[in-house]
């Protein structure tokens, strides 16, 4: 059974502070997708990385790729209380087609 | 349309009712995938279609629920004889493509099935 484990599970910080949330797998993926999950909402997506080494940046949120396609990270620069919310990465291993989820994030920012 | 619609938002149903749930993807997408959300915010993957073909139904229970998507029509996902385990958020999701590559999926707002 191919798993996709993401880490933490939970994590409640202070506002300003930096935090990085972990995907990963022992099989490669074709793609690695990240969304952001509001309560009572669908996942929205944030980015999709495809290219081993991938880096890509959205304002504070940094996503990488690892250069073997089977993890991933996100790292969030100095947190704001709007980034709380449920942090999901989700990928396609290669030859698959469903996206498999990982257990997500609960991000907490306090001000 | 311009994002994956699904109906009705909340959905009541007693224990041995049937439960149908619609998802009308984005214009254009030729897969759909239905998720199941319980509680502790794990993503079940369920079934997908490649237009009105099952392609990986590998997620779906055998029995009770059942699913299509009709040329012309919403998608449907339809659970017989409702149980309370069923109670949960189901997403709909499509994608352009469901191979390899860039294949991002869009999900809806999801419909929140309580089973009393």
């Amino acid at each position: 059974t191919q798993l996709l484990e993401q880490s933490p599970q939970f994590l409640s910080i202070q506002e300003g502070e930096n935090l990085t949330v972990y995907c990963n797998s022992s099989s490669v993926f074709s793609s690695l997708q990240w969304y952001r999950q509001e309560p009572g909402e669908g996942p929205v997506l944030l980015v999709t990385v495809v290219t081993g080494g991938e880096v890509k940046k959205l304002k504070r949120l940094t996503f990488q790729f690892g250069d073997a396609r089977k993890d991933s990270s996100l790292h969030i620069t100095a947190a704001q209380p709007g980034d709380t919310g449920l942090y999901l990465c989700a990928g396609r291993w290669e030859g698959g087609n469903k996206l498999v989820f990982g257990a997500g994030t609960i991000l907490r920012v306090k001000s | 349309g311009e994002e994956v619609a699904q109906t009705p938002k909340h959905l009541v149903r007693g224990e041995g009712q049937k439960a149908k749930l619609y998802c009308a993807p984005i214009k254009g997408h030729s897969y759909v995938f239905w998720y199941q959300q319980v509680l502790k915010n794990e993503f079940k993957f369920l079934i997908s279609f490649q237009n009105e073909n099952v392609f990986d139904e590998t997620g779906m229970p055998k029995e009770r629920f059942s699913a299509k998507c009709l040329p012309n029509s919403p998608c449907s996902l339809e659970i017989q004889a409702t149980k309370l385990e069923d109670s949960a958020v189901y997403f709909c999701a499509s994608s352009q493509w469901g191979g390899q590559g860039r294949t991002e999926a869009f999900f809806g707002q999801g419909t929140r099935l309580t089973v009393v």
